[in-house]
């Protein structure tokens, strides 16, 4: 699976929108963008994957760049419940196992 | 979405013995996986357990040390032997779920503490 690279770190005012960026430059045309959270002391949260569109659903959108390198996740409208690790994970999607890298820990902030 | 539990939720074990961790579907899955998450560290998956067959471990763990049973589509348990400090971590299941099973659910967790 390729290596992704997400800033160890990001700040968030309550209320606005929340980008997270995602680097994944060695991703291969059969591996889809995959994004997940862990609030603290739970298990990890699907929130969205996409292949090469962009993706929006009811918790957050996934912008992916035309040359497939890197992407961004947006909470619109982020909330202190969003405060959490948010891992980038890439992978061929079906039931394959999920390698994660140490993630962007997202501090959502009054 | 898949509804997933755990037992114990957390322990307190002493070194040397074992402790067998509960994974319980809702739902009949045929492939569940095993994570690990040291203190302030990230997940890394342990084994997948397929019913029917014998779990794949990834590298750096073993059966001896980290059992799996998977009876049925909706249970699977691991063992944690011959405990040691270093095993004190939080260990999760998850299942692929979704229409293609391209996501993945996980459980809450079990918190293990050895001393």
């Amino acid at each position: 699976d390729a290596k992704t690279t997400q800033p160890p770190s990001m700040d968030c005012a309550e209320g606005r929108a929340a980008n997270l960026p995602c680097n994944h430059s060695t991703i291969s045309g059969n591996e889809y963008v995959y994004w997940y959270r862990q609030i603290h002391s739970q298990g990890p949260q699907y929130i969205i994957h996409g292949l090469k569109n962009n993706e929006t659903n009811e918790m957050a959108s996934l912008i992916i760049t035309e040359d497939r390198k890197s992407s961004t996740l947006i909470l619109p409208h982020a909330t202190l419940r969003d405060t959490a690790v948010y891992y980038c994970i890439v992978n061929t999607g079906t039931a394959s196992k999920l390698t994660f890298g140490t993630g962007t820990r997202l501090q959502v902030t009054l | 979405s898949a509804v997933i539990s755990q037992k114990p939720s957390r322990d307190i074990c002493q070194r040397g013995t074992s402790l067998t961790i509960q994974c319980q579907v809702d739902s009949q899955v045929t492939m569940m996986f095993w994570y690990r998450q040291q203190p302030g560290q990230s997940l890394t998956l342990i084994a997948t357990a397929n019913q029917g067959s014998e779990a794949t471990y990834e590298s750096g763990f073993v059966i001896d040390k980290f059992p799996i049973s998977r009876p049925n589509l909706t249970f699977s348990t691991l063992t944690v032997s011959n405990m040691s400090p270093e095993d004190s971590s939080i260990y999760l299941c998850s299942v692929p779920w979704g229409s293609r099973k391209d996501e993945q659910y996980f459980g809450p967790g079990t918190r293990l503490t050895v001393t």
